[in-house]
């Protein structure tokens, strides 16, 4: 059973399009969730770290949120720089699990 | 600051030939230290993590295995490739708790 999953598969968007992605996870006493983008032939890059429901993250367009079952990436007014896979992870102990991502693409 | 560099970027090998993957963090010291691989289409699947020299913990049983020689080199390798050891593999480092900080990854085919 996948400890992390992430939904849509994929999405595409119109620029400006508002939207929200999710990670649910079944890990228990979590100890951080953490949202990564990634470009395409390059390794993932750290956006936010999350510790508690109720806490909520901001940079630029995007804003992470958690409950104690899941996390939204809300991505808003996106612009086509904005394509990408975005990656939610879980800490259990030392080890890091990640969902399988969501596949931005933003048309212009 | 810390920097992570992973070799080489791209690599076509055989099936049956061996594998070796290098991996160095400079900046920082006692670094827990990471492999994953992505396949297309999949996320990244942990493959070993290691949290200190000699410490290897393997997720994935498989025809790989990782070393840690040194406190911040970390090698990953395979004695006869398989076709489906194909992937993008990368590397990643982090203080404790902190974030994940990823290498540029490897493309590895097997033909």
């Amino acid at each position: 059973e996948d400890q992390v999953t992430q939904s849509p598969e994929a999405l595409r968007l119109q620029e400006g399009e508002s939207s929200s992605l999710n990670c649910s996870y079944t890990v228990s006493g979590l100890r951080g969730l953490f949202w990564y983008r990634q470009d395409p032939g390059k390794g993932p890059e750290f956006l936010f770290t999350l510790y508690s429901a109720g806490e909520e993250k901001e940079k630029e367009r995007l804003k992470a949120t958690l409950t104690k079952k899941e996390s939204f990436l809300h991505i808003t007014a996106p612009k086509p720089e904005d394509s990408a896979t975005y990656l939610c992870a879980v800490r259990e102990a030392d080890k890091i699990i990640f969902g399988k991502g969501t596949r931005l693409h933003i048309l212009p | 600051s810390q920097t992570i560099h992973q070799w080489p970027a791209t690599l076509v090998q055989p099936v049956g030939s061996p594998l070796s993957l290098e991996c160095t963090v400079e900046g920082t010291s006692n670094p827990n230290l990471y492999w994953y691989r992505q396949a297309a289409g999949r996320g990244l699947q942990l493959l070993f993590y290691s949290v200190g020299i000699g410490q290897i913990s393997s997720e994935v049983p498989q025809n790989l295995s990782a070393s840690r020689p040194q406190d911040r080199q970390f090698i990953l390798s395979s004695k006869k490739l398989l076709l489906s050891d194909s992937g993008f593999y990368l590397c990643a480092w982090n203080d404790r708790n902190s974030p994940l900080h990823f290498g540029n990854g490897t493309r590895l085919t097997v033909t």
